[in-house]
C-alpha cells in the first residue's frame, strides 16, 4: 500500500534557524516525490519535486530510497516561510497524489 | 486567472440534500483529479479523468458520489443525500498528459452539511 508519514504536526523555529520536515514513505515501486505547500489563503502549490532535483525558495531534499525518505530542508528559516507543508507520492505515470497529513512549520521573528 | 478554478468556494446545506460542485480545469490539461480534505488530513484522492474517460474511483467515492467531464473540459462533482460526514474542502486539480508531472490545484469548495 501506498502511504506517506509525515511525523510532526507542527514544526516551530525562529528566523534563521535551520529547518528539516521529515517525510517517510512506503511504495512498492518507483515513486515519485513532491513537497506541496500552503500559505495563509492561498491554494496548495508545488515547492518541488525530486526529479527535478533542484533547489526552490532555499528548500532542498534528497529522496532516500534505502531510509525511503524524502526529507525537505532549508538552512535558515524566513519567516515568510510560515505554511503548511504535504509531502505527497505519486507512481510514474501521472497517476494519483497520496498526501501526508502535513506539517505546520511556523517561524517566529 | 489562467489556474484551476472551482465554484462554489463555500457551500453550506442541510442533510439530505445534494450539491453540485464545478471545476474548470487549466486550458488543455488533459487529466483532471478531485480530492477531499478534511481537517488535520492530507488530500485524499477521489477520482480522476484523462479526457472525459474516469480512470479510476476511490473506495472513498460511495454510491452518493458521482464526478463526470462529459466534454474532457470542466468536471462536476455531485453528492446526492448529503451526510454530516462529508463536510470536508473539496479539491480539484489538473494535470498536463505530456510533460511534467505535476497537478495544479484549484482553491476547493468547502462543504458543511448542517
Amino acid at each position: 500500500a501506498q502511504r506517506v508519514t509525515q511525523p510532526e504536526k507542527l514544526l516551530s523555529v525562529f528566523k534563521g534557524a535551520p529547518v528539516e520536515l521529515k517525510c517517510n514513505y512506503s511504495y512498492s515501486g518507483s515513486p515519485e516525490l513532491f513537497w506541496y505547500v500552503q500559505y495563509s489563503r492561498q491554494r496548495l502549490q508545488l515547492l518541488l519535486r525530486h526529479i527535478s532535483r533542484e533547489s526552490i525558495k532555499g528548500f532542498t531534499a534528497d529522496l532516500n530510497k534505502g531510509e525511503t525518505s524524502f526529507h525537505l530542508k532549508k538552512p535558515f528559516a524566513q519567516e515568510e516561510d510560515s505554511a503548511m507543508y504535504y509531502c505527497a507520492l505519486t507512481s510514474l505515470g501521472f497517476q494519483k497524489l497520496v498526501f501526508g497529513t502535513g506539517t505546520r512549520l511556523l517561524v517566529s521573528p | 486567472d489562467t489556474g484551476v478554478s472551482q465554484n462554489p468556494r463555500h457551500k453550506i446545506t442541510k442533510r439530505g440534500q445534494n450539491v453540485t460542485f464545478r471545476c474548470d480545469p487549466i486550458s488543455e490539461h488533459n487529466r483532471l483529479y478531485w480530492y477531499r480534505q478534511t481537517l488535520g488530513q492530507g488530500p485524499e484522492f477521489l477520482t480522476y479523468f484523462q479526457n472525459e474517460a474516469q480512470l479510476e474511483k476511490s473506495r472513498l467515492l460511495s454510491d452518493r458520489f458521482s464526478a463526470e467531464r462529459p466534454k474532457g473540459s470542466f468536471s462536476t462533482l455531485e453528492i446526492q443525500r448529503t451526510e454530516q460526514g462529508d463536510s470536508a474542502m473539496y479539491l480539484c486539480a489538473s494535470s498536463p498528459r505530456t510533460g511534467e508531472n505535476i497537478q495544479y490545484f484549484g482553491a476547493g469548495t468547502r462543504l458543511s452539511v448542517l
